[in-house]
């Protein structure tokens, strides 16, 4: 079974610039997370979709980050514009159902550093 | 302030010692989970436990859950240097909206 896939790994780009980040979760999961990992943290929940309905985005910060997931698939993250602080990796996970003691299955991350 | 408090942040140790890693908050979880984490990879899940008191045993590793659902702790025994990792707690808070937190991490690593 193919695991959560994300691209791209490493993006660098200045500050005031917009990046965008994919994901594709394992096939047939309904749950979609966003995390944002600072170097030397755990990471912390951005959004969380069930099928392509936000079902937590409260910690989103919504006037620079938007998220979608078109047809309940795959996933998109764009930060417009960045700052310095949100030098990051953005992991990407999934899960088959929508509890919270569902196991998440995490992508390897997009490691992104503003300049 | 962080909801899920970890310690120790770091530990270094040497092959074959036992350690235990502890996970603390002052809110109750209806679950908690524990990851671990290499570098350039996701979390991966090791055990989920959700009752008060529960101790769950995988191979090497012990995970209790605290009566009050406030804390939890993981030992290992004997550890390996394959047991070098973050490792992270996780788990969305009885009363704090259900939104899912992850701890700030414990980053092992074992000497050969």
């Amino acid at each position: 079974e193919a695991g959560v896939a994300q691209s791209p790994r490493y993006k660098i780009i200045e500050k005031r610039q917009s990046v965008a980040f994919w994901c594709n979760p394992i096939s047939g999961h309904a749950t979609l997370y966003w995390y944002q990992q600072i170097l030397g943290q755990g990471p912390k929940l951005l959004i969380q979709f069930q099928n392509n309905g936000v079902v937590d985005d409260s910690q989103l910060p919504k006037d620079r980050f938007s998220a979608e997931r078109l047809k309940g698939v795959d996933s998109t993250l764009k930060i417009q514009p960045a700052k310095l602080e949100d030098s990051a990796v953005y992991l990407c996970a999934s899960s088959p159902g929508v509890a919270r003691t569902d196991t998440q299955y995490f992508g390897p991350g997009t490691r992104l550093t503003v300049l | 302030t962080q909801l899920l408090e970890q310690s120790p942040q770091f530990l270094s140790i040497q092959e074959g010692e036992n350690l235990t890693v502890y996970c603390n908050s002052s809110s109750v979880f209806s679950s908690l989970q524990w990851y671990r984490q290499e570098p350039g990879e996701g979390p991966v899940l090791l055990v989920t436990v959700v009752t008060g008191g529960e101790v769950k045993k995988l191979k090497r590793l012990t995970f209790q859950f605290g009566d009050a659902r406030k804390d939890s702790s993981l030992h290992i025994t004997a550890a390996q240097p394959g047991d070098t990792g973050l490792y992270l707690c996780a788990g969305a808070g009885v009363n704090t909206g259900n939104q899912f937190y992850f701890g700030t991490g414990t980053s092992l690593t074992v000497i050969p």
